[in-house]
């Protein structure tokens, strides 16, 4: 499992757009960039995945060098309502055989009016 | 819908006292999972199973059990709860294993042990 280093927290105003940064300096080649989000008290979900570039969908934008040492979620003008936890795995897929999914402590995002 | 259900939603108990928390998925899910949540310590994995009867400790086993006798569920088991078991749980399963695969985690069990 390729260790993943994100910003504990982060604080931003309704209509900005935010952008989390996710490091992965050993992601292997099978190695796919995953984001969730959860918010208070329920569990999370999944919102976005990449393997390179870009990669764009109704609820964020991940962007993806091309060492792919690092990733970037962004968020376009978020709302109230995007204040979550904003989680970053990276690994792969694995068919028939189980792992340890490691989500760590995430980015705890803050939207203020 | 496809979904995970946990029950039940809300328990408080005493120290030593067995609970078992259930959940199940509708999903044909291959891979299930728990997992604890607390202030400042993230979500950290307790178990996992890839198949029936194959479970695996995450990285917090301690004090926990599982089964998987069935593949739709897979109950977690505190057969000695003490308080540092007090947390936020999340059952969690998909179609196979990896951090690539999307998880569909469930609604959450919180627990209080006095």
């Amino acid at each position: 499992l390729a260790k993943t280093t994100q910003p504990i927290s982060m604080d931003s105003y309704e209509g900005q757009e935010v952008n989390i940064t996710c490091s992965h300096n050993n992601i292997a080649t099978n190695d796919y960039i995953t984001w969730y989000q959860q918010f208070p008290s329920q569990g999370p979900r999944f919102i976005i995945q990449g393997y390179k570039t870009k990669v764009t969908n109704e609820v964020a934008s991940l962007f993806i060098p091309a060492d792919r040492k690092s990733s970037t979620l962004s968020l376009p003008r978020v709302s109230l309502s995007d204040t979550a936890v904003y989680y970053c795995l990276v690994g792969e897929f694995l068919y028939n055989q189980g792992g340890k999914l490691i989500f760590g402590q995430g980015t705890e995002l803050s939207v203020k009016p | 819908e496809a979904q995970v259900t946990q029950n039940p939603r809300y328990l408080i108990t005493v120290t030593g006292k067995k609970l078992t928390v259930t959940c199940s998925q509708n999903m044909n899910h291959e891979y299930m999972s728990w997992y604890r949540q607390d202030p400042g310590l993230g979500l950290r994995q307790i178990y996992y199973s890839m198949n029936v009867e194959v479970t695996d400790k995450g990285d917090v086993p301690e004090g926990y059990k599982v089964s998987r006798k069935e593949k739709r569920n897979f109950p977690l088991i505190l057969e000695s709860p003490s308080p540092n078991q007090t947390s936020l749980y999340f059952c969690a399963s998909s179609w196979g294993g990896g951090s690539a695969v999307e998880q569909y985690f469930g609604p959450g069990t919180r627990l209080t042990v006095t």
